[in-house]
């Protein structure tokens, strides 16, 4: 049971390179959630998949897409690179409705020059 | 909207010192509220959890009262230890919303 998991673990890209980050979950999970963590802002909702097949925005949404590929996985992709989205991304799920409580994936330290 | 404050760090002890680290809150509902840990290199960890008002949540020697009347939600540790050194982050989600709102996070480095 490997609980969340991340790849990669960490990435440097170029200003306007294009990226795939993955996550999977085999805790059967039905909510699934990417976040960026910058020093001094927490962590702060990106997308977020309530069930499979729903995607929506969360606080910082610009920039990036995901895709709900099935039940377990759940992917963001960084369409066209800046030197914003430095940053350490987080993979969490859930399979709790009522009180949310969420499992973390190791995260991806993401660097863009 | 819905919003949580954290005391603003790093907090510096000796080992075996009393932690506290004050956590308030703003929300419409009636919201779950967690502790979350984060060790060095690594994701957050469910430290602890209350879901409804005068709820304590407890682990590892850590503990918080959900305190209504004051909105509040803070951890303490009676005798902390070097391993304890993390960033702790408290978050809430609120009822029918399936979203977390996190603080800021409170660096804790404890010394031998």
């Amino acid at each position: 049971n490997a609980g969340v998991t991340q790849t990669p673990k960490f990435q440097v890209l170029k200003t306007g390179q294009s990226m795939t980050l993955q996550c999977a979950q085999d805790m059967n999970h039905n909510s699934m959630y990417w976040y960026r963590q910058d020093p001094g802002m927490g962590l702060r909702l990106i997308y977020y998949s309530a069930s499979e097949g729903t995607t929506d925005k969360g606080e910082v949404p610009n920039g990036y897409n995901v895709s709900r590929l099935n039940k377990r996985e759940f992917s963001l992709r960084l369409e066209s690179a800046a030197p914003s989205q430095t940053s350490v991304y987080f993979c969490a799920s859930s399979g709790d409705p009522n009180y949310n409580e969420q499992f973390f994936g190791p995260g991806t330290r993401l660097t863009v020059l | 909207g819905d919003s949580v404050t954290q005391m603003e760090g790093p907090v510096t002890l000796s080992e075996e010192a009393f932690l506290t680290i004050n956590c308030t809150y703003t929300a419409t509902g009636y919201p779950s509220l967690f502790w979350y840990v984060q060790y060095p290199g690594e994701g957050l960890q469910l430290l602890l959890k209350a879901t409804k008002a005068d709820d304590k949540g407890s682990n590892k020697g850590f503990e918080a009262t959900y305190r209504k009347e004051t909105t509040s939600f803070h951890l303490e540790k009676g005798s902390v230890q070097v391993s304890d050194s993390a960033v702790y982050f408290c978050a809430l989600s609120d009822q029918g919303f399936q979203k977390l709102v996190f603080g800021t996070g409170t660096r804790l480095l404890v010394s031998p």
